[in-house]
């Protein structure tokens, strides 16, 4: 089976720029998770979906991140307008039921520097 | 909101030795499960240890922790520390419900010396 799939890898962009990471979670996979991680912040949920539902929107992240679930089996964040501050290590995860197994499958990330 | 305080910066031990990484929180939902993450040099994090169970040890690859609600903790512990466990650590808490939550400490790196 597939694991948790990212793209791109590496992303550059410009202040200002919309920039748009991608997932696909492992198959049968119910539930999704957007993180960032930052050498000074550590690692940040971003995003929680459950079956698809919202369940958690990021909070302070909110005013430029937007995670949606197109469908069961693909995922975007989108950062709209991108900051310097935003660079950092996107990670995406999934879960086949995460209040049941609390296991998470992680992706390999996408490194995303602003400029 | 949640709040997850842990051992913060870096944390050397020599091998052999015991080591432990604190972590402290503050919940005003109602918490489900308490975890520590590992993650190891340009590998993805990955759950090392989680519990639900007030005062209940939990095991797993040589570290243990127990929840203690009463003080609000859940240190990582291990007898003696290995080489192979130099990594990053992270706590974390999930906060169950309509309002569903994961909440991370800052982490701590651990590097433990020959």
């Amino acid at each position: 089976d597939a694991g948790v799939t990212q793209t791109p890898r590496h992303e550059v962009a410009e202040k200002g720029q919309t920039i748009i990471l991608k997932c696909e979670p492992v198959s049968g996979h119910n539930d999704l998770f957007w993180y960032r991680q930052t050498k000074i912040q550590g690692l940040e949920l971003l995003s929680y979906f459950r079956s698809k539902s919202l369940m958690e929107d990021g909070g302070a992240f909110k005013d430029r991140f937007k995670a949606e679930m197109l469908n069961s089996s693909f995922s975007t964040l989108k950062i709209q307008p991108t900051e310097p501050k935003d660079s950092a290590v996107y990670l995406c995860a999934s879960s086949l039921d995460w209040g049941v197994s609390y296991e998470q499958y992680f992706g390999p990330g996408t490194r995303l520097t602003v400029l | 909101g949640d709040s997850v305080t842990q051992t913060e910066g870096l944390v050397t031990v020599t091998e052999g030795l015991p080591v432990k990484l604190n972590c402290t929180y503050q919940t005003t939902y109602l918490t489900i499960a308490f975890f520590w993450y590992v993650q190891y040099l340009n590998e993805a994090p990955q759950v090392l240890l989680r519990s639900s169970t007030d005062n209940k040890r939990t095991e797993h690859q040589g570290f243990h922790a127990t929840l203690h609600k009463s003080s609000s903790s859940f240190h990582l512990q291990k007898s003696s520390a290995q080489l192979s466990d130099s990594a990053l650590y992270y706590c974390a808490l999930f906060s169950g419900g309509s309002n569903a939550k994961l909440t991370f400490g800052k982490g701590t790196k651990l590097s433990v010396k020959s």
